[in-house]
């Protein structure tokens, strides 16, 4: 089953406002991490936050967590219209070991210019 | 710094024939590699994971298989594609389990 789900699946918002995208996960984690993928590219990574970390910063991303409601949500400010891409959330599971990250669906944003 | 290199960009293959993608990556020693499978619009879809040479996982049972015949060189291979093995196929590595990975540029596999 998967692991992380994005919502909304998609979001179109005018260049400048802030763009909110939430990630919910089933099981306990060791941390969470956000990337971006532009349309037909690799995907690139953004931030990662510890389960035992409830906000982190970078740049114009800001990054919460939730532990006990298992969700984390991706905070943009003051959108780009090179912000538009794919989103998506990763979770490791404890105990799962090498075999890594799960990938939520993705959340495709748009910036409107 | 490290890079990652997939190839081909691009692939159109008849369905039956047989499939071989490289990824290889610089810059750093023992990675952890992964293959992932992206379906349009869709999330990614973890195919094969390597701790070191010669070991692989596979997370999906199916027609692939995965090869780490070197210490950076992850090869994804079929002996006859079907036509639901089209999608998005990225490579991807690690320092180590649960940290950030990079990703390669991906492969784009047609199956006609």
């Amino acid at each position: 089953s998967q692991q992380g789900e994005e919502d909304p699946q998609a979001l179109s918002i005018q260049e400048g406002e802030n763009a909110t995208m939430n990630c919910s996960y089933k099981t306990s984690i060791n941390n969470l991490q956000w990337y971006r993928q532009n349309s037909g590219r690799g995907l690139v990574h953004l931030i990662l936050i510890r389960s035992n970390e409830r906000e982190k910063h970078s740049g114009r991303l800001r990054v919460t967590l939730d532990t006990s409601k298992k969700s984390s949500s991706l905070l943009i400010t003051a959108s780009r219209a090179a912000d538009t891409a794919s989103y998506f959330c990763a979770t490791d599971a404890q105990g799962r070991g090498a075999d890594g990250l799960t990938f939520g669906k993705g959340t495709h944003l748009i910036i409107q210019p | 710094s490290q890079t990652i290199h997939q190839w081909p960009a691009t692939l159109v293959q008849p369905v039956g024939s047989p499939l071989s993608l490289e990824c290889t990556v610089e810059g750093t020693s023992n990675p952890n590699l992964y293959w992932y499978r992206q379906a349009a619009g869709r999330g990614l879809q973890l195919l094969f994971y390597s701790v070191g040479i010669g070991q692989i996982s596979s997370e999906v049972p199916q027609n692939l298989s995965a090869s780490r015949p070197q210490d950076r060189q992850f090869i994804l291979s079929s002996k006859k594609l079907l036509l639901s093995d089209s999608g998005f196929y990225l490579c991807a590595w690690s320092v180590l389990a649960a940290h950030e990975q990079y990703f390669g540029p991906g492969t784009r596999l047609t199956v006609t």
